[in-house]
This record gives structure tokens, C-alpha cells and sequence, in this order.
């Protein structure tokens, strides 16, 4: 079935530094991607959609310059947490929606720490 | 934004009973589909149903859906201590492009 890759599973990093993290999506074309932010015990929110080829659109309350999305190839979108804070800290997660209609394939999610 | 609530928040049960969660939600909707997340994990498809489907079963799983209440429920039969993980409900509409909106979750425990 279609995979999505996700890396890297666990960032550490010091305030005021970057991350990225990426999706692959292996198989099969991600046209869109969607990134998750997820809180210890709580749902799942989504924080931007980024489709191939375009700039992408962010939620209500979601910083666009602090969250930099990229999705330059049909396989390959990335979420770039700039300036980290500690507040940052939550589980990340990417999906795309399966062709077919039959539901969406999440990456394996990223816990980032920011110390 | 949350589309809806599930309920229960928490459920412990003996391996071998049956588990109910059920979600519901605000908006009319495409599909309804349910997601497993073991900790710290990502989240696995687990089935999707139709706004014109009222049932459906793959495996020790049963989803229905009322579409009239806005409801959904997820029957996970005779259950292992394997099915301990969250469970989400989440829902697609026209009026929210192809996004997925999530319910609150379920954590489930099956003891051995």
C-alpha cells in the first residue's frame, strides 16, 4: 500500500535553532500534503495544506514565516520549524490523501523537543 | 478546529470483550473514517464510510453511521491487549476541501 516517510523520528534541538522535517511520499504522487500538530493526549490539529507547485495554506493561528512548508516535487514535502521555542515541542505528523478515495496515509510522526 | 467530541475519552476493558467508541460531529460530510495511533506513533487507515453507507465491517471491526444524528460508532470485537491505542474518528466534507477533521480520541486498554 502507499507509505509515507517521515523523518526524522526524534529531533532534540536548542531554542532559536531550526528544524525540518520531511515526508516522503513513497509509490504514489502526493499532490497534497497535509502537516498535523498533535499535543501529548490530545487530537490531532491541522496546522497547513501544501500542494505541489504552490504556496501553501495555513490555519488560523498558524504562523506561515514560523512554520516554512515546501512541497517542490510530487514526493517530497518538508515543514521547517524556525527559531524553535519550547513551546514548539509537540509530535508532528504529515499525511496525503490515498488515490481512490480510500482514506489518507500518515507518516510515522516526529516528536520534536526544543530545550 | 475539532469537528466533534468522542466519547468515551477512555476505556479499559478484559481482553476478549467487546469496545464501543462512538463520534460525533457538527457538519455534514462525505465520509467518516477511523484512525488507530499507538503511542507515539503515526496514525494507521483503519476504514472509511460513506455518507450513504449506514454499516460496515472489515474484520473484528464494525463501523455504523447516522447520518441523521451526526454520529458514528466503532465495535472492535473480542479484543486483544494488541488493540490498546487511540482511536480517532475523523470526517471529509465539501465544505472543508479534502482535509480531515479530527474528533478528540479514544484511548483504549485492553488487558491481558
Amino acid at each position: 500500500g502507499a507509505v509515507v516517510s517521515q523523518h526524522p523520528s526524534r529531533v532534540i534541538c536548542k531554542s532559536g535553532t531550526s528544524v525540518k522535517i520531511e515526508c516522503r511520499s513513497l509509490d504514489f504522487q502526493a499532490t497534497t500534503m497535509f502537516w498535523y500538530r498533535q499535543f501529548p493526549k490530545q487530537s490531532l490539529m491541522l496546522m497547513a495544506t501544501s500542494n505541489e507547485g504552490s504556496k501553501a495554506t495555513y490555519e488560523q493561528g498558524v504562523e506561515k514565516d514560523k512554520f516554512l512548508i515546501n512541497h517542490a516535487s510530487l514526493t517530497l514535502s518538508t515543514l521547517t520549524v524556525t527559531s524553535a521555542h519550547p513551546e514548539d515541542s509537540s509530535f508532528y505528523i504529515c499525511s496525503a490523501p490515498q488515490t481512490g478515495g480510500y482514506g489518507y496515509t500518515f507518516g510515522s510522526g516526529t516528536r520534536l523537543t526544543v530545550v | 478546529s475539532q469537528q466533534g467530541e468522542e466519547d468515551p475519552q477512555a476505556l479499559s476493558i478484559q481482553e476478549g470483550e467487546n469496545a464501543t467508541m462512538n463520534c460525533s460531529y457538527k457538519t455534514s460530510i462525505n465520509n467518516l473514517q477511523w484512525y488507530r495511533q499507538n503511542s507515539g506513533r503515526g496514525l494507521v487507515h483503519l476504514i472509511l464510510i460513506r455518507s450513504n453507507e449506514r454499516e460496515k465491517h472489515s474484520g473484528r471491526l464494525r463501523v455504523t453511521l447516522d447520518t441523521s444524528k451526526k454520529s458514528s460508532s466503532l465495535l472492535i470485537t473480542a479484543s486483544r491487549a494488541a488493540d490498546t491505542a487511540s482511536y480517532f474518528c475523523a470526517t471529509e466534507s465539501n465544505n472543508a476541501g479534502n482535509m480531515l477533521t479530527f474528533g478528540g480520541g479514544t484511548r483504549l486498554m485492553v488487558k491481558p
